[in-house]
């Protein structure tokens, strides 16, 4: 079973630019999470979708992140404009989508972003 | 605010010891508590599960809850410098999201 994909691995960007990253989540899983990781902490929620709806985007600095899953499969998480704290890394994972306590959750490898 | 706390180390071990690894928790509704390892560089992987009080075994680690105290812990047996990274604590906070802590550097030294 493949795990969940992410590209790019890694994107350098100066200040103000714009930066999109994309996730698809394992075959079949109806929850999608992205998740911001900055250096020497723990993964943060940015937001998550189950299917094509958003349940929960409460943590994304709406001004200038935004993400979309249009068809209920991949997803792609868009900053505009990026800021010099946006230097982390942004996690996707997923899971089967049955809303458990228990559900576990698996991660792709993560885009790396450093903004300069 | 929902918090996850871990001593974020770095705890050294040598090879062949137990490692102990704690975390506590602010949530007393929480139900469901992970351990992920993530090598540097790399995304977290689950390592173990518990969801209830007491003692879950799997291979050389063990993992410890203590709802009352909120209180969750894993045991590291017969470590190897293999195990050396860190380790995230996270916590399910009655929903299907997760609350991570910032994590344990673990270092096993030969």
């Amino acid at each position: 079973e493949a795990g969940v994909a992410q590209s790019p691995r890694y994107k350098i960007i100066e200040k103000r630019q714009s930066v999109a990253f994309w996730c698809n989540p394992i075959s079949g899983h109806a929850t999608l999470y992205w998740y911001q990781q900055i250096l020497g902490q723990g993964p943060k929620l940015l937001i998550q979708f189950q299917n094509n709806g958003v349940v929960d985007d409460s943590q994304l600095p709406k001004d200038r992140f935004s993400a979309e899953r249009l068809k209920g499969v991949d997803s792609t998480l868009k900053i505009q404009p990026a800021k010099l704290e946006d230097s982390a890394v942004y996690l996707c994972a997923s899971t089967g989508g049955t809303r458990t306590v228990q559900e576990t959750q698996y991660f792709g490898p993560g885009t790396r972003l450093l903004v300069l | 605010q929902k918090e996850v706390e871990q001593n974020s180390g770095p705890l050294s071990v040598p090879e062949g010891a137990i490692a102990s690894l704690n975390c506590t928790y602010s949530d007393r509704v929480s139900q469901s508590f992970f351990w992920y390892r993530q090598y540097s560089g790399k995304s977290p992987e689950l390592i173990m599960s518990i969801y209830s009080n007491g003692d879950k075994e799997d291979g050389r680690f063990t993992a410890q809850l203590n709802k009352a105290s909120q209180y969750v812990s894993l045991l590291i047996r017969d470590s190897q410098p293999s195990d050396s990274a860190t380790y995230l604590c996270a916590v399910n906070d009655n929903t299907d999201k997760l609350i991570f802590g910032t994590g344990t550097r673990l270092q096993v030294f030969p």
